[in-house]
């Protein structure tokens, strides 16, 4: 196992398409988590899962995004009708449920254009 | 309001020597202080954390210092070397009912030869 993956590395989108992008965790880690993090700035958080629920979810993830983790395995975020302001790095991270410590992967820098 | 401040944005230093990244919080709920470590174009990395009942943690030449009464803890960095370059986030976690992780801004190291 080499860590976290996501896919794809770069997108770049015209405003108003969909995207969608792809995390697969550390196999054991139970606990999945995305972040947004743009220019100069902390990771932001998005969403967290453990196993195939969804737990907890902020107040930046509005209701043109969505996140799923169907068997508790990988997960994929969707963006719909994108904005400009959605232009950032999203990064995917996980965890054991008793390790607070995250494994962040290299993330998905998203353009939207 | 759960925030993170860190200090400073960005930091010079001359190799050998040290570096020290300071982080203040607010929120008495957090219980785990990590430092993650950010390289161009990759996620960020966990370097070092600690909990509030202790005083300082080293690993390496890297320590954490924290002040529980102040709210502050800091990351020292001994021994600078170019291959620290980096830039460095400090975070807060709460494990109560919430699983996210709290970012400060970032703090861009340069360590000069």
């Amino acid at each position: 196992d080499t860590g976290v993956s996501q896919d794809p590395r770069h997108k770049i989108t015209k405003r108003g398409q969909n995207v969608t992008f792809r995390c697969d965790p550390i196999s054991e880690h139970n606990r999945l988590y995305w972040y947004r993090q743009t220019l100069g700035q902390g990771p932001e958080f998005l969403t967290y899962f453990q196993n195939e629920a969804q737990l907890e979810k902020s107040r930046l993830l509005s209701d043109r995004f969505s996140a799923e983790r169907p068997k508790g395995s990988f997960s994929t975020l969707e963006i719909q009708r994108t904005e400009q302001g959605d232009s950032a790095m999203y990064l995917c991270a996980s965890s054991l449920v008793q390790d607070y410590g995250y494994t962040f992967g290299s993330g998905t820098r998203l353009t939207v254009v | 309001q759960q925030q993170v401040k860190q200090s400073p944005q960005s930091l010079i230093v001359q190799k050998g020597g040290i570096s020290i990244i300071n982080c203040a919080y607010e929120n008495t709920a957090f219980d785990y202080f990590p430092w993650y470590q950010q390289f161009p174009g990759k996620g960020p990395a966990l370097l070092i954390a600690i909990r509030p009942d202790v005083s300082e943690k080293k690993e390496g030449r890297f320590t954490i210092s924290f002040n529980k009464s102040a709210k502050q803890f800091s990351l020292h960095i001994m021994d600078s070397q170019p291959g620290d370059s980096a830039t460095y986030f400090c975070a807060a976690y709460s494990g109560a009912g919430s699983y996210q992780l709290t970012f400060g801004k970032g703090t861009k190291l340069s360590v000069i030869p």
